[in-house]
């Protein structure tokens, strides 16, 4: 079956610092990769999002290269603000698979960044 | 664009009491709607799929006779907690793909609804 592992958090950094939050990805197909942000007492919002292999998604100084090789979609950010604390999701979605094309998320990794 | 909205966002009500939540897709057409629920610092957790116009498909180990979802429309889909007890206490989002995203099943989120039984 599908599956997504992501770097365990709490992870904390200081403004303006470098930002990578791991996520591996299981599936039997050729997924859809998907990078989610919730801040507190919110839903979940699509930061960015990759369809196929070598694929960037980008978005917000925000960053995340689909690698097939490696099967994985690092998130990555080059200088963090206060404003980016918040929890990130890996998700992904299978197609081949003819189910139901449900998304499989990760655990979460909460982010704090302080001034 | 791509805006969908919960109502209410926050709910408490008495155990034993039924409680109804409603996610709308504002400004495009939903035929798929996903209800989660989701627990302090964790994961979410898919309950079930709303499927206008049909029967919605839940993930095993989720009570359809207690979590029940009515998709009447390409805008809204209704989630009914019955007969709410105090560990249904929770935090549900749902999420709706839009008709021309289901190739990527892209989902947009709603902003979630906060129920607490007493």
């Amino acid at each position: 079956g599908n599956s997504v592992t992501q770097m365990e958090g709490p992870v904390t950094l200081s403004e303006e610092a470098f930002l990578t939050i791991n996520c591996t990805y299981t599936a039997t197909g050729y997924p859809s990769l998907f990078w989610y942000v919730q801040y507190p007492g919110e839903g979940l919002q699509l930061l960015l999002k990759a369809t196929k292999a070598d694929d960037k998604g980008s978005n917000k100084g925000f960053e995340a290269t689909y690698r097939k090789e490696t099967t994985s979609f690092h998130l990555e950010k080059g200088s963090v603000q206060v404003s980016d604390s918040a929890v990130y999701f890996c998700a992904l979605s299978d197609f081949s698979s003819g189910s139901a094309r449900q998304l499989t998320f990760g655990s979460g990794t909460q982010l704090t960044v302080l001034p | 664009g791509a805006v969908v909205s919960q109502h209410p966002s926050w709910v408490i009500c008495k155990s034993g009491t039924s409680v109804k939540i409603e996610c709308r897709s504002l400004d495009f057409q939903a035929t798929t709607m996903f209800w989660y629920r989701q627990f302090p610092k964790q994961s979410l957790m898919l309950m079930a799929t709303s499927n206008e116009g049909s029967k919605a498909t839940y993930e095993q180990g989720v009570e359809k006779d207690k979590f029940l979802i009515n998709h009447a429309s390409l805008t809204l889909s209704t989630l009914t907690v019955t007969s709410a007890h105090p560990e249904d206490s929770s935090f549900y989002i749902c999420s709706a793909r839009p008709v021309a995203r289901e190739v990527y099943n892209e989902q947009f989120f709603g902003p979630g609804t906060r129920l607490t039984v007493l």
